[in-house]
């Protein structure tokens, strides 16, 4: 069975502090790797990819450990905005067509 | 920015009826998915589909589902004989499958099975 697995939260903090999430995927063979962020209510919406070279986008890092089975996702600077859930999902092949599974969801609550 | 659009975005239905969920994918991309989400819990791989057939289907999508793109723009979801369990939010994805892997989901379709 293919599990991502996410610390639930909720992570609560103030404006402006770093604010750091992790993942563990199941499958070895598993080939890309994405965070997204979900509103209440709302759809999935892709935040960015990890590269096994980790990668950043703005306040946004995101690292991959292959070895470990592992991905992290790091905000900085945290805004109100970014309150919402964030999504460890993995593309379960090398093919677009291939699912993807998605973990539970990390809750981030970020207050003034 | 191009969307997946979905229609209709709630539907309530009676148990044992049949419901057919919409989506118009993003018009250049090739492959497309159904998942579903029931309140509070994880988002569920339902189906995949690729050159006008599935590709992929999880335990999930048994004989009770089926998946179709009649007129080459739309790609619809059907439920037949609904159960109160098939209450959950559906949400249709779309992907270029050209070097991006980064799905576009629709705003969802929430179905109140009663």
């Amino acid at each position: 069975r293919k599990e991502v697995e996410q610390d639930p939260g909720p992570f609560n903090v103030p404006e402006g502090a770093t604010v750091a999430f992790n993942c563990t995927y199941s499958n070895s063979a598993s080939q890309s790797f994405f965070w997204y962020r979900q509103d209440c209510r709302k759809e999935p919406k892709l935040l960015m990819s990890v590269y096994s070279s980790g990668n950043e986008d703005g306040r946004f890092t995101a690292q991959l450990n292959r070895a470990s089975q592992y991905i992290s996702l790091l905000i900085r600077d945290s805004k109100l905005s970014d309150s919402a859930t964030y999504l460890c999902v993995v593309n379960e092949g090398n093919n677009a067509g291939n699912m993807l599974t998605f973990g539970g969801g990390t809750r981030l609550m970020v207050k003034p | 920015e191009p969307e997946v659009t979905q229609t209709p975005s709630h539907q309530v239905t009676q148990m044992g009826q049949e419901v057919i969920l919409r989506c118009v994918p993003i018009s250049n991309h090739l492959y497309f998915y159904w998942y579903r989400q029931i309140l509070g819990q994880k988002v569920e791989f339902l189906v995949s589909f690729y050159n006008n057939e599935i590709s992929e289907k999880s335990e999930i999508f048994d004989d009770q589902f089926s998946v179709e793109r009649p007129d080459g723009s739309n790609f619809t979801l059907k439920i037949r004989s609904t159960k109160l369990e098939d209450s959950a939010m559906y949400f249709c994805a779309s992907v270029s499958g050209r070097g991006d892997y980064g799905y576009t989901f629709g705003s969802g379709t929430r179905l109140t099975v009663v």
